[in-house]
Formats: C-alpha cells, structure tokens, sequence
C-alpha cells in the first residue's frame, strides 16, 4: 500500500516564484490535511479539506492555496514563494475517526 | 482556541527507565486523545489512541492515560530502548471524523545507553 504519497522530496525556490507541492492518498479518505513544520513551532495546519469540492482554512493560511477535485488528491499551491515558505510540509489523510497518515514530506526552501 | 502543551520540548533518560511525557489541554475536552511518533525525516506516525471514557491504554511497552478533570494525558515507554529516541507528538481529537487535528510541539525524546 502506498499510503499518503508528496512529491517533491525537495525544493528550492526564487522568492516570487510559485510552485505546486502534490499530495496523493489511495485510502479512500474523505479528510486531508497540509501542515508545515518548523523549528520550534511544531506541525501546523495551513487547509484541510472533508471531501471533494470542500476545503476550508487552518491556523496559517496566508499564502497558499487548495483545491480538491477528487478524493485522492490535494495539492497545495504556492503562487508567489517567500523566503518565510521555506519549511517541511507534510500532507495527512484520515478516514472517519481513525488517526491521521501522513506522507514523508517536502522539504522548502526559498531564497 | 485550543492550546496545546507538552511537558519539554526535551527529555533524556537512561536505558531501561521508564519515560514520561505530559500533554495538558485547555478548553472542553476531547473525545479522544492520539499520539504520534515522528523520527527526523520522516511524517509522523500514529502509535495509540485513547478515548475519553477510558482511562489506560497499554500497548506492548506503551500505556497512555486520560484524565479529563485534569486535562492531562500522559505517556510511558517502560524499559525504554535507544530505538525509542524520536518527537513524540500528542494530538486532542474532538471526535468528528472531519475535525482537524491540532497537534503540541512535540517532546524529544533520548535515551541514553
């Protein structure tokens, strides 16, 4: 089973440029989550989404953008990078009450 | 909102000893309570979950307690191993299926051989 699959493993930005940074879950769940981790601050939600069509915002939003258009995919969109981007993100699935999947995660940096 | 707190950001403790780690909610309490572990590099995984109603879980070397006139749960590795060394997160889950959820810093774990 593949699970929660990110892609990239890394990248390094321009400020000002956009990226996308792609989430896949072959689990059939209607919940995921984009979260980005830094030193000290622990994991925090930026979108989450409860089924297709549906999303809504987390703790830090500004600067990026969701959309979801099927169950299996959720990609995050960065459309003008800054050097306050550069983080680990980790994207998470969940199906009902089970406990979150999280992928292994896209390391950002922004110069 | 929600705020979350875990014990220290780090612990070290000796092979063999048991380790402790606390996270303190505020606000109402949640149906259920998860933690995480997440070693460098890698997402974080789920290792157990207890609910509400219950006051012990136990798995192998593991045991999670909820106490919710506290707002408090607390986490035990017994005979702890280096292989246990990592970020142990907690995560209060309000019970929806839908809800997000927000997780503590995490406490970092290091056990010393």
């Amino acid at each position: 089973n593949a699970g929660v699959t990110q892609t990239p493993k890394f990248q390094v930005l321009k400020t000002g440029q956009s990226m996308t940074l792609q989430c896949a879950q072959d689990m059939n769940h209607e919940y995921m989550s984009w979260y980005r981790q830094d030193p000290g601050m622990g994991l925090r939600l930026i979108h989450y989404s409860v089924g297709a069509g549906i999303t809504d915002q987390g703790e830090v939003p500004n600067g990026y953008n969701v959309s979801r258009s099927t169950t299996e995919d959720f990609p995050l969109r960065l459309l003008s990078a800054a050097p306050s981007q550069t983080s680990v993100y980790f994207c998470a699935s969940r199906g009902g009450h089970s406990p979150l999947h999280f992928g292994n995660g896209t390391r950002l940096t922004v110069t | 909102s929600q705020k979350i707190e875990q014990n220290s950001e780090a612990l070290n403790i000796q092979e063999g000893k048991t380790a402790t780690l606390t996270c303190n909610y505020t606000n109402y309490s949640p149906a259920y309570l998860q933690w995480y572990r997440q070693d460098p590099g890698r997402g974080p995984v789920f290792l157990l979950l207890i609910r509400e109603n219950e006051k012990e879980k136990r798995k192998e070397r593991l045991k999670v307690t909820f106490d919710t006139t506290l707002k408090q749960s607390l986490f035990h590795i017994t005979a702890s191993q280096p292989a246990d060394s990592a970020t142990y997160l907690c995560a209060p889950d309000w019970g929806s299926g839908n809800t997000p959820l927000v997780f503590g810093k995490g406490t970092r774990l290091s056990v010393i051989a």
